[in-house]
């Protein structure tokens, strides 16, 4: 089945950590996104890729990394920068197509 | 952001109607995606406009004006699973903005 993994499902840190979080595509998409969600609010943009080897800022990127050496991985690191880390992290990838933008299950993480 | 507004709240009894409105910033604009989310879930798809009118997909309808930069979700015969939030996006250069998401709650 094609789809958007992410890994782990639940995440806990200990502030002042850096933390990778996992996203990996099977659907042969270009395009792939970071989003964080906090309680009662929409999804903000943290870091975009529409290629490999290529990625751009969101609206929130401060505290944040990605790398896109693959085209079926694109990872996000939480560093010790970002001020308030904890919230729900969305990883999604778009086709050629731009119609339809699948997400992954997501990660949420918490930091004590 | 992109200046993306909906309600925060609406409730409906089962078997209703329930119109979920969206205004957005007309510049640069692609197209305008509706999800639906359930609590701790990923979104999911419901719909995609690109061009003025609607688009009917079952029990679910979804409603552009471009010129108005306005677009609504029309959900009929509500179901106790409809209890969910609606993100309203907007897509323009590869980038997809939402809004804060309307919490609809279904009463029997």
């Amino acid at each position: 089945d094609g789809g958007i993994t992410q890994s782990p499902k639940y995440l806990f840190r200990k502030e002042g950590q850096n933390v990778t979080l996992s996203c990996e595509q099977n659907l042969n998409h270009d395009a792939m996104y970071w989003y964080r969600q906090d309680p009662g609010q929409g999804l903000r943009l943290i870091y975009y890729s529409q290629i490999v080897n290529d990625f751009q800022k969101g609206d929130i990127a401060e505290g944040y990394s990605v790398s896109r050496e693959k085209k079926e991985s694109f990872p996000l690191t939480v560093t010790s920068a970002q001020k308030n880390p904890t919230a729900f992290y969305l990883c999604a990838s778009w086709g050629e197509s731009y119609n339809e933008q699948f997400f992954g299950p997501g990660t949420r993480l918490t930091v004590l | 952001g992109q200046n993306i507004d909906q309600p925060t709240e609406m409730t409906a009894t089962e078997g209703a109607i329930v119109q979920i409105n969206c205004t957005y910033q007309t510049s640069g604009f692609n197209g305008l995606f509706w999800y639906q989310q359930h609590a701790g879930e990923a979104p999911t798809f419901l719909s995609y406009n690109v061009l003025d009118g609607l688009e009917e997909k079952g029990r679910f309808s979804s409603f552009l004006s471009r010129s108005k930069g306005y677009s609504y979700l029309l959900l009929k015969e509500l179901q106790m699973k409809d209890s969910a939030s609606y993100l309203c996006g907007r897509s323009n250069d590869y980038k997809l903005s939402f809004g804060a998401g309307t919490t609809v709650t279904v009463r029997a």
